[in-house]
């Protein structure tokens, strides 16, 4: 069955960076793109972007381009999303999420979010 | 960007009660790219409905989707227990992607 998995929580200083990481296993990893998504406590869903874990091609949201790195590790099965100059704004529950498209059937990603890994909590505090 | 305004913001119901969601977008959504998802507390969000109203694999036929242009709809025909949770559209049809404020479904 699919299931990704995600590290575990993060406190970080305002500036500083975050990576997480989301472990992909039961289909074959090079076939879907993923996407992460963010939840402040309490709030709605933002989408922060998408990789292409086949060739690594990568799209942002305009809101975090500059601040977001998105990057895969095929041999680990591994998507990694890292977050540079923190503020207390980016606290939030950081997911990964499966596109819901085949690559080989359509290139293109569908942008329906079939598959959602557990989350990672990102505290940004002094 | 597209904003998605999701209405009402709490829908307080009985099971076995029918929950009519909407949700309604600034511009039109193109090619009815729109999806719903479900979360529970401390949960991740649960693919429902994509397309407008294609059920997503496994989920029940209570589930149903409908609309296009701006306007969209979420029904649940008979709310079940665990039907009781939060509820967001997404439209994916313009990037970038965006949420809706989401419908809380409470008893």
């Amino acid at each position: 069955q699919v299931q990704l998995v995600q590290s575990g929580a993060e406190v970080k200083k305002p500036g500083a960076s975050v990576k997480v990481s989301c472990k992909a296993s039961g289909y074959t990893f090079t076939r879907y793109h993923m996407h992460w998504v963010r939840q402040a406590p309490g709030q709605g869903l933002e989408w922060m972007g998408i990789i292409n874990p086949s060739g690594g091609s990568t799209t942002y949201a305009q809101k975090f381009q500059g601040r977001v790195t998105m990057t895969r590790d095929t041999s680990t099965r591994i998507v990694y999303m890292e977050l540079s100059s923190l503020r207390s704004e980016d606290t939030a529950v950081y997911y990964c999420a499966r596109d819901r498209g085949d690559i080989v059937v359509v290139p293109a990603a569908t942008n329906e979010l079939d598959y959602w890994g557990q989350g990672t909590l990102v505290t940004v505090s002094s | 960007e597209i904003v998605l305004t999701q209405s009402p913001g709490t829908l307080s119901l009985s099971p076995g009660e029918r929950a009519t969601l909407s949700c309604g977008a600034s511009q039109s959504v193109s090619s009815s790219c729109l999806a719903w998802y479900q979360q529970k507390p401390g949960q991740a969000p649960r693919l429902l409905i994509y397309g407008a109203s294609s059920r997503a694999t496994g989920i029940p036929d209570r589930f149903s989707g409908s609309g296009s242009g701006t306007d969209f709809t979420l029904t649940i025909s008979r709310l079940e227990p665990e039907d009781f949770a939060v509820y967001y559209c997404q439209q994916y049809g313009t990037s970038p992607l965006t949420f809706g404020g989401g419908t809380k479904v409470e008893i």
